[in-house]
């Protein structure tokens, strides 16, 4: 089975200041996309960044980048040059590559942005 | 930018009662999706839809819910006789390629029920 961990419940990071978020997974599966969505208090899903497990290079969208380490089934996600609006849930997911498969969701990380 | 729209936003009702929650989904999108997520918890997969009918449903998806796509754009999640843990936030998604080869599950803004 699929599973998602994310192993940080909450961080506090300065502002501008670059922050890894950690996420590991688990499949069996050679074929998988790797998703990253943020939450703000308002409640809305963003998509963030997407790594298909057999894309060579990490994604990259803007300030957020996706450290994609297959062997070790890990796909941090990296906010570069952090601002107080980055303060949200985020959260690490995945997606069996078959087109209608069901998006599973790690617990998130609550990251706090201080001034 | 296409998105996915979701109605209402806040829906309260009283437990025993049938709610409908509306969802338009990115037009040109194939594949649909109803996940919740309870307050402070993880989101959970409800069920999935393709070619007008269930391609998967979880353990949650019981036969208190149903989907429902009545027209070429909405797709409703019905819940009959809501109980009190049904409480939580729904989110509708839709999938498909949008043209720069990434594929991708595109999120509602949710629709937060109350049961009381």
């Amino acid at each position: 089975a699929q599973k998602i961990t994310q192993t940080q419940p909450g961080m506090f990071v300065q502002e501008k200041e670059a922050v890894t978020l950690d996420c590991t997974y688990d499949t069996s599966d050679p074929s998988y996309g790797l998703f990253w969505y943020k939450q703000p208090s308002s409640g809305e899903m963003i998509f963030l960044i997407y790594q298909g497990s057999y894309d060579q290079q990490n994604a990259t969208e803007g300030r957020y980048s996706l450290n994609f380490q297959k062997a070790r089934k890990s796909a941090n996600l990296v906010i570069s040059a952090s601002q107080l609006g980055d303060s949200a849930m985020y959260f690490c997911a995945m997606r069996l590559q078959n087109r209608d498969d069901k998006i599973i969701f790690g617990k998130g990380t609550r990251l706090h942005i201080l001034p | 930018e296409p998105e996915v729209t979701q109605t209402p936003s806040h829906q309260v009702t009283q437990m025993g009662q049938e709610v409908i929650l509306r969802c338009v989904p990115i037009s040109n999108h194939l594949y649909f999706y109803w996940y919740r997520q309870i307050l402070g918890q993880k989101v959970e997969f409800l069920v999935s839809f393709y070619n007008n009918e269930i391609s998967e449903k979880s353990e949650i998806f019981d036969d208190q819910f149903s989907v429902e796509r009545p027209d070429g754009s909405n797709f409703t999640l019905k819940i009959r006789s809501t109980k009190l843990e049904d409480s939580a936030m729904y989110f509708c998604a839709s999938s498909g390629y949008l043209g720069d080869g990434q594929e991708t599950q595109y999120f509602g803004p949710g629709t937060r029920l109350l049961v009381l």
